[in-house]
């Protein structure tokens, strides 16, 4: 079974720093990849997706993502944090032409100051 | 407005109930999602059915039963069975198909047990 890891679990930045959230996930063949966001007290939203193609994928709120097949990875990018950017972060895995169950990591909590 | 809906949004329940918590999609989704989210464990499968009157064990079942007899409406029902089930569940749906896998999610329950 596949699974996804993010390592970091508490990030703490200042507005207009730079972000870099974490996503490693086991499985050796053709994957969907996404960054979900859930702001506090909604539900989790998505941030951007990736099927195929660029692997430096852009979404939503200035974030992008880039895929590195050879890494297993798909960080999450910001150039500069708000604080309207304060939320847990979540990356997800779905195995291409299996069961498409979506398999979350543990989430990443992200406080930005003012 | 197409999306999930999740009720209730709070459910306090006493040691020894049984409770149900409901799912509807308008999305027309044939495969639907419950997980589980406790703080610093990202999401846990819970349950998944991929259609209508079919549905699987996900990482976490004990404890918990659901049912699939409508495509709209995937509901959980938390027994008495089920050790720790204070809780923020949340609903998901998606298309199931290549290029569709991305996932909806409701607002969620929290579940309280009393």
């Amino acid at each position: 079974a596949q699974s996804v890891s993010q390592h970091n679990h508490h990030v703490i930045l200042s507005e207009a720093a730079s972000l870099e959230l974490g996503c490693n996930y086991s499985y050796g063949g053709t994957v969907n990849l996404f960054w979900y966001v859930q702001y506090p007290g909604q539900h989790l939203q998505l941030l951007l997706k990736y099927f195929s193609g660029d692997p430096l994928v852009k979404g939503i709120k200035g974030f992008e993502a880039e895929f590195i097949k050879s890494k297993f990875s798909f960080n999450l990018r910001k150039p500069s944090v708000q604080w309207s950017d304060t939320a847990e972060y979540f990356c997800a895995v779905i195995p291409s032409g299996g069961s498409y169950i979506p398999t979350f990591g543990r989430g990443t909590s992200l406080i930005v100051h003012p | 407005d197409g999306g999930i809906t999740q009720s209730p949004k709070y459910l306090f329940r006493k040691e020894g109930q049984n409770v149900t918590l409901s799912c509807e999609q308008n999305l027309n989704h044939d495969a639907m999602y419950w997980y589980r989210q406790d703080p610093g464990q990202g999401l846990r499968l819970i349950y998944y059915s991929q259609i209508v009157n079919d549905f699987q064990k996900g990482d976490i079942a004990e404890g918990y039963s659901v049912s699939r007899e409508k495509k709209e409406s995937f509901p959980l029902t938390v027994t008495s069975a089920q050790k720790n089930p204070t809780a923020f569940y949340l609903c998901a749906s998606s298309g199931n198909r290549e290029g569709n896998t991305e996932a909806f999610f409701g607002q969620g329950t929290r579940l309280t047990v009393v």
